[in-house]
């Protein structure tokens, strides 16, 4: 089964900074996609930027870039030029890459970040 | 292009209940997903419909049941709630095919007392 590990529960951030929200996985799948999920107080999931695992090229998106390791399993997710509207809940998730294979999206626990204006 | 819509919002029930969500799809999107979203237990896999069939299920008791209909509008029921049901129930939806991302609708909040 695939597991999904993110272990820094908090982070914070001040205004117009770099952070970097870590994220591990584990499976013996070698066809896969991984994604970033933000989930503000709204409760509403919104996808932040996705990354298939086929791909060497790390996947990025306006503010938004992934530091994909497959050998390391890591996939972690950069947010550049912080702004207030960043703080929310970040999840991590994974899912399989076969074809016929389900849409079923494993997630970690998720990282709370905070920015400081 | 509207998003994918719940209904209701929130919801109250009392142990013993039984509750239906609803579950309406992107247009064009046939794969429906369901989420429960606790504290404690995080984001976990419910079920998946596609084309009216159940294609994959969580590891959930069978008080946990889902349809699907032909225009892709999902449900989901709930038997015999019990306190530990309360929670943030999230549909998504996706296009069929490898690697097509799911867009969450906005989530029921249910309430057992």
């Amino acid at each position: 089964a695939q597991t999904v590990t993110q272990s820094q529960p908090e982070m914070s951030v001040q205004e117009a900074e770099t952070v970097t929200l870590s994220c591990t996985y584990d499976t013996s799948e070698s066809d896969y996609y991984l994604f970033w999920y933000k989930q503000p107080p709204s409760r509403q999931m919104i996808l932040v930027i996705r990354q298939e695992a086929y791909k060497q090229q790390n996947a990025t998106e306006n503010r938004f870039s992934v530091n994909f390791q497959k050998a390391a399993k890591s996939f972690s997710l950069k947010i550049s030029d912080s702004q207030l509207g960043d703080a929310a809940m970040y999840f991590c998730a994974y899912r399989r890459g076969k074809l016929g294979a389900n849409s079923k999206l494993t997630f970690g626990k998720g990282i709370t970040l905070s920015v400081r204006p | 292009k509207a998003g994918v819509t719940q209904t209701p919002r929130y919801l109250i029930k009392t142990r013993g209940q039984q509750v239906t969500l609803s579950c309406s799809p992107i247009s064009g999107h046939r794969s429906v997903s369901w989420y429960q979203q606790t504290p404690g237990q995080g984001l976990q896999f419910l079920f998946e419909y596609f084309s009216e069939t159940q294609r994959n299920k969580g590891n959930f008791p069978g008080r946990f049941s889902g349809r699907q209909f032909s225009n892709s509008r999902s449900e989901m029921n709930v038997s015999t709630l019990e306190l530990g049901d309360s929670a943030l129930y999230l549909c998504a939806s996706s296009l069929v095919g490898i690697g097509y991302e799911q867009y969450f609708g906005p989530g029921t909040r249910l309430t057992v007392t």
